[in-house]
């Protein structure tokens, strides 16, 4: 069966720090991977999306970016956090044709909090 | 253009009682559209999808919705509610074959169940 996992479950950092979080999916190939941020009590707001090795596509101009090294893979960086960098991070896989009619399976989400 | 409104931010039942989530969406193209359910600091489960078969739509844990396109409404229906049905949940529209950043997420209705 897939699952996925994402890493860590909590995280304080400080202002102007970097930032490095990693998702990976088992049990499926050539998956379609997902960056959210879920700030406190609102929805999910789509940050970065892949269907493939090397292939990003960003929805949101800011100062995080995202990478796909492996097929299974996806790693959310930053290299200078903002306050407004808070908020709970989600990763998500799909599999099939078409990211927007596919279902997704989430993570369990990383709780960043910038101090 | 299209969005997705979920009418009430909160929802309290009593156990055993009917419970009923309310979302309308608007869409250009025939949508898919979906529920989430999300726990305390966990990722969003998939609760049920509507991808232009049966209108009406069996997920897990009991819950069903019901595609209205006259309405242009998708809501969650379960008929006994639980402790355990304590929850977020999220109604999600799509209608890009192809784009992730047509998916839209719906601000969320918190689920309160009373003993």
């Amino acid at each position: 069966s897939q699952t996925i996992h994402q890493w860590p479950a909590t995280l304080v950092q400080p202002v102007g720090s970097p930032l490095s979080l990693e998702c990976t999916v088992e049990g499926t190939s050539n998956p379609n991977l997902y960056w959210y941020r879920q700030a406190a009590g609102r929805g999910l707001q789509l940050l970065f999306y892949s269907v493939g090795i090397g292939q990003i596509s960003s929805e949101v101009p800011q100062n995080l970016s995202a990478s796909r090294p492996q097929d299974r893979q996806f790693i959310l960086s930053s290299k200078k956090l903002l306050l407004s960098d808070s908020g709970f991070y989600l990763c998500a896989w799909s599999v099939g044709l078409g990211t927007g009619r596919s279902a997704q399976h989430f993570g369990d989400g990383t709780r960043l909090s910038i101090l | 253009a299209q969005s997705v409104t979920q009418l009430d931010s909160h929802v309290s039942v009593s156990e055993g009682t009917p419970v009923l989530l309310r979302c309308n969406y608007s869409s250009s193209y025939s949508p898919s559209l979906f529920w989430y359910v999300q726990h305390p600091n966990k990722g969003l489960q998939l609760l049920l999808k509507y991808t232009s078969a049966a209108t009406l739509v069996k997920g897990i844990n009991g819950f069903e919705a019901e595609f209205k396109k006259s309405e242009t409404s998708f809501h969650l229906t379960k008929p006994s509610a639980h402790m355990s049905d304590a929850a977020e949940y999220f109604c999600v529209v799509s209608a890009s074959y192809s784009s992730a950043s047509k998916i839209i997420f719906g601000s969320g209705t918190r689920l309160s169940i009373r003993p």
